[in-house]
């Protein structure tokens, strides 16, 4: 079974500051997920990657297959950016395994 | 993108009343959903693997019979919470697998949110 642990599971920022989120597993995966809830509830899928690093605006994403580890980075965070962003990695053919979320607040 | 639809997006029914949960992918074939469902802070829990044209593969310790799921068309996938009781209340996700665009590609609805009074 693929573990999975996200750190910090809270993290409270200002306007403006550089986050990081990040993402470790244990077992060999082909490729990562990182997904956005909003308060409301509805998911959005950021970045699936599998070597290297993606950017998305504001947002990079970034994985090392060898260490098992993965971290996602806002640039010049924004209150809209407050939400609970959460990885997941296969486990077998089909399924995701999802980190327990971590939970982000960007003050005014 | 790719986009999944849920419907309703909100519902509260009666205890021992059935409930029907909708997911469709809007512009891609989906041979492959899964229901999730998630409680007040805490991460998803898959409830299921539903593969069209075929009996969904349920997680352990979900029960099938209380949580009917048939995926009838590459498009729609539909959770039936049958008898529904307070404890069901909960937020329920449903991601959608693109067949044509490679291994673990999912895709999720914005969710449904069932309130059982």
């Amino acid at each position: 079974k693929n573990e999975v642990e996200q750190s910090p599971q809270n993290l409270t920022a200002q306007e403006g500051e550089f986050i990081t989120i990040n993402c470790s597993y244990s077992v060999g995966i082909s490729a990562l997920h990182w997904l956005q809830q909003h308060p409301g509830g509805g998911i959005v899928s950021l970045f699936m990657l599998s070597s290297g690093k993606k950017k998305h605006g504001r947002l990079i994403a970034t994985i090392n297959i060898q260490e098992k580890h993965s971290s996602l980075h806002i640039t010049a965070s924004h209150p809209r950016d407050s939400a609970v962003y959460i990885c997941a990695v296969p486990q077998g053919a089909q399924k995701l395994v999802f980190g327990q979320g971590t939970r982000l607040t960007i003050n005014p | 993108g790719a986009v999944v639809s849920q419907h309703p997006s909100r519902v509260i029914c009666k205890s021992g009343t059935s409930v029907k949960i909708e997911c469709r992918s809007l512009d891609f074939q989906a041979t492959t959903m899964f229901w999730y469902r998630q409680f007040p802070k805490q991460s998803l829990m898959l409830m299921a693997t539903s593969n069209e044209g075929s009996k969904a593969t349920y997680e352990q310790g979900v029960e099938k019979d209380k949580f009917l799921i048939n995926h009838a068309s590459l498009t729609l996938s539909t959770l039936t919470v049958t008898s529904a009781h307070p404890e069901d209340s909960s937020f329920y996700i449903c991601s959608a697998r693109d067949v044509a665009g490679g291994s673990y590609e999912q895709y999720f609805g914005p969710g449904t949110r069932l309130t059982v009074t």
